[in-house]
């Protein structure tokens, strides 16, 4: 199983700076098969991200991802007011897909 | 546009089965190239992957919880479901079902529903 870990756990901005998450897995990420998803309290997650770096279809392109191997970076280039999330990374190159732990995204 | 919507009960007692339904409209589930799939979320928790079923009706399933898991699919009425068995309080969690294109992370989501496990 590859084990994905996010950080930072907590990430505290004010709107309009930068976000840069990063992703790391425990092995090779096939053929980049790596998500990046928003959640919001009470709601499903958002696909953002697919194939490392797609932007999935409606997302603004602030959103970015980046990467390949073990290592991947989500970046939000202005956050807006709407950016404060959580957001998770996911595998789904081998079974079982497997998800980050997760990195809040809170307004400083 | 793809929509999905869970539906079951949201208490089950503990060692019965949960069973959780979801309707897919604005898509065929037997359409070629798709898969549907059931990923949960333990309250407060991160995301944890249950299984899926691809349009040619082959499943997979998490190790973690192959046992006790069955997802199947029911074209005529265009839904599929989740089967899980000898459940536990540690299977308290909202319930997601979702589905995309192989090779593709799941584009499509219902909007959740939360299953308690207590007596």
């Amino acid at each position: 199983e590859i084990v994905l870990t996010q950080s930072p756990g907590t990430l505290s901005l004010s709107p309009g700076e930068r976000a840069t998450l990063s992703c790391r897995a425990s092995q090779s990420v096939s053929s980049s098969y790596l998500a990046w998803y928003q959640q919001k309290l009470g709601q499903a997650p958002r696909l953002l991200i697919y194939g490392a770096s797609s932007r999935a279809t409606g997302i603004p392109d602030r959103f970015s991802g980046s990467g390949s191997g073990t290592d991947f970076t989500l970046t939000i280039t202005r956050l807006e007011p709407e950016d404060f999330a959580v957001y998770y990374c996911q595998q789904y190159g081998s079974s079982p897909l497997t998800f980050g732990g997760g990195t809040k995204v809170e307004i400083k | 546009q793809v929509q999905l919507q869970e539906s079951g009960p949201g208490l089950v007692k503990p060692s019965q089965t949960l069973s959780l339904t979801c309707t897919v409209s604005g898509g065929s589930i037997s359409s070629g190239g798709y898969y549907w799939t059931w990923i949960r979320q333990h309250p407060g928790k991160g995301l944890e992957w249950i299984g899926y079923i691809f349009y040619s009706g082959s499943t997979y399933y998490n190790p973690s919880l192959k046992s006790r898991v069955t997802i199947s699919a029911d074209t005529s009425k265009s839904h599929f479901s989740l089967r899980l068995s000898s459940v536990t309080v540690a299977d308290t969690a909202v319930y997601f079902c979702a589905g995309g294109i192989v090779i593709d992370p799941p584009h499509y989501w219902g909007q959740g529903t939360l299953v308690t496990v207590s007596s």
